[in-house]
């Protein structure tokens, strides 16, 4: 198993570009979720999704555009870029019916806005 | 409306001296609670989870609801437990679920 893969590691956009940071996992996990780390604010979450077809918002959405059309996959969309969403980007998945609640993460995307 | 709270920011520690990395919750129903552990250049990880009552690494953590905490703890600071730790609150029911994180504590251990 790859368990959860994020793709690119790092990206470097101007202000007002779009672009998509992938999600990934083969875990057959319901849950899946972004969240930014920003130094002094921890882990943020922005979306989330329990099932292909839901979504919801998470604490700070937005700016930020998610789908989830299959249970793998649950990419993050920024519209239009702007300085304030430079961060690093996490993606984690978990399974609802486990029991455990585990959240797995993947590797990260750095991402710079100029 | 649920919430983590961690206070310090950053916890400096010497090897072989206690360590107690603080989280407080804010939750209305029965909370489900985890310490994760970021190692330099790794990815977030589970350290350990408040209902398995396991000690991990050396490391335990005890619910209070009273107190509505659940710090981390160990006896004695290793150099390789220098980290950035993250508290989390899941609230998970019938399908759905949602995770909230604390903003997170860095553990540094001085040889």
């Amino acid at each position: 198993n790859a368990g959860v893969t994020q793709t690119p590691k790092f990206q470097v956009l101007k202000t007002g570009q779009s672009m998509t940071l992938q999600c990934a996992q083969d875990m057959n996990h319901e849950y899946m979720s972004w969240y930014r780390q920003d130094p002094g604010m921890g882990l943020r979450l922005i979306h989330y999704s329990v099932g292909a077809g839901i979504t919801d918002q998470g604490e700070v959405p937005n700016g930020y555009n998610v789908s989830r059309s299959t249970t793998e996959d649950f990419p993050l969309r920024l519209l239009s870029a702007a300085p304030s969403q430079t961060s690093v980007y996490f993606c984690a998945s978990s399974s609802l019916t486990s029991g455990t609640n585990e959240q797995f993460f993947g590797p990260g995307t750095r991402l710079t806005v100029l | 409306a649920q919430r983590v709270t961690q206070p310090e920011k950053l916890l400096s520690v010497f090897k072989g001296a206690p360590v107690e990395l603080k989280c407080n919750y804010s939750y209305s129903g029965s909370p489900e609670l985890f310490w994760y552990v970021q190692y330099s250049r790794q990815r977030l990880q589970l350290l350990l989870r408040h209902i398995s009552r396991e000690s991990i690494k050396g490391f335990t953590a005890d619910l209070n609801k009273g107190e509505t905490s659940f710090h981390l703890k160990k006896p004695f600071a290793q150099e390789e437990d220098s980290a950035m730790y993250y508290c989390a609150l899941n609230v998970s029911s019938g399908g759905y679920q949602k995770v909230t994180f604390g903003t997170g504590t860095k553990l540094q251990v001085i040889p």
